[in-house]
């Protein structure tokens, strides 16, 4: 059955960076574009970087471009997320989900990345 | 960008009751259909229910139901379960950024 695990969420101070990963299982992975979502604690769901299958075409919101960077190794059947110059506001649980045509049909249970001094 | 207001921010109702959920959009998408239904239970991902407005992903009881074109769209459950008691959001994919409703907390 589909599988993600996300992985590397931990405690971070302002300005720090922090890699997180999402292993994938069940599918082949790199047929499919791929997106991180992220939930801050108590709030709403936000869309915030997406890869397509191939890696070539990538966006991001703009509340975290410049600073997040998302990659995929199909090989590994492997997505990630680096967070470089992190902000109380990029607290929140992180979800790595499978987009099937826009809509998430799989979501990680996710990984949590607080930011704190 | 695409703002997706839900309402109403919390629905209080018992087992057995309908439960009816809007999500209005602040502009049409390109595919007026691009719409999805997630539900999140605490501590838990969000699982989707509902795709292009109205069909119910794998596994999804046929109590769920979506409807709605353009900029309003509509969840209902017809007849709820204990285990429906949950936070429902929509998200629209047809137009870039994806984006989401700020949720609806369905209580017991």
């Amino acid at each position: 059955q589909v599988q993600l695990v996300e992985s590397g969420g931990d405690l971070v101070k302002p300005g720090g960076s922090l890699r997180v990963s999402c292993a994938a299982s069940g599918f082949t992975f790199r047929d499919y574009q791929m997106s991180w979502i992220r939930q801050a604690p108590g709030k709403g769901l936000e869309w915030i970087s997406y890869i397509s299958n191939g890696g070539d075409f990538i966006y991001y919101v703009d509340s975290v471009k410049g600073r997040f960077t998302i990659s995929r190794d199909n090989a590994r059947n492997s997505l990630y997320l680096q967070l470089n110059s992190l902000r109380a506001e990029d607290t929140a649980v992180y979800y790595c989900a499978r987009e099937n045509y826009g809509k998430f049909d799989y979501w990680g249970h996710g990984t949590l990345v607080t930011v704190s001094s | 960008e695409i703002v997706l207001t839900q309402s109403p921010g919390t629905l209080s109702l018992s087992p057995g009751e309908r439960a009816t959920l809007s999500c209005r959009a602040s502009q049409s998408f390109s595919s007026s259909l691009a719409l999805a239904w997630y539900q999140q239970k605490p501590g838990q991902a969000p699982r989707l229910l509902i795709y292009g407005a109205s069909n119910r992903a794998t596994g999804v009881p046929d109590r769920f139901s979506g409807s709605g074109s353009g900029t309003d769209f509509t969840l209902t459950v017809s007849r709820l379960e204990p285990e429906d008691f949950a936070v429902y959001y929509c998200q629209q994919y047809g137009s870039s950024p994806y984006t989401f409703g700020q949720g609806t907390k369905l209580e017991i």
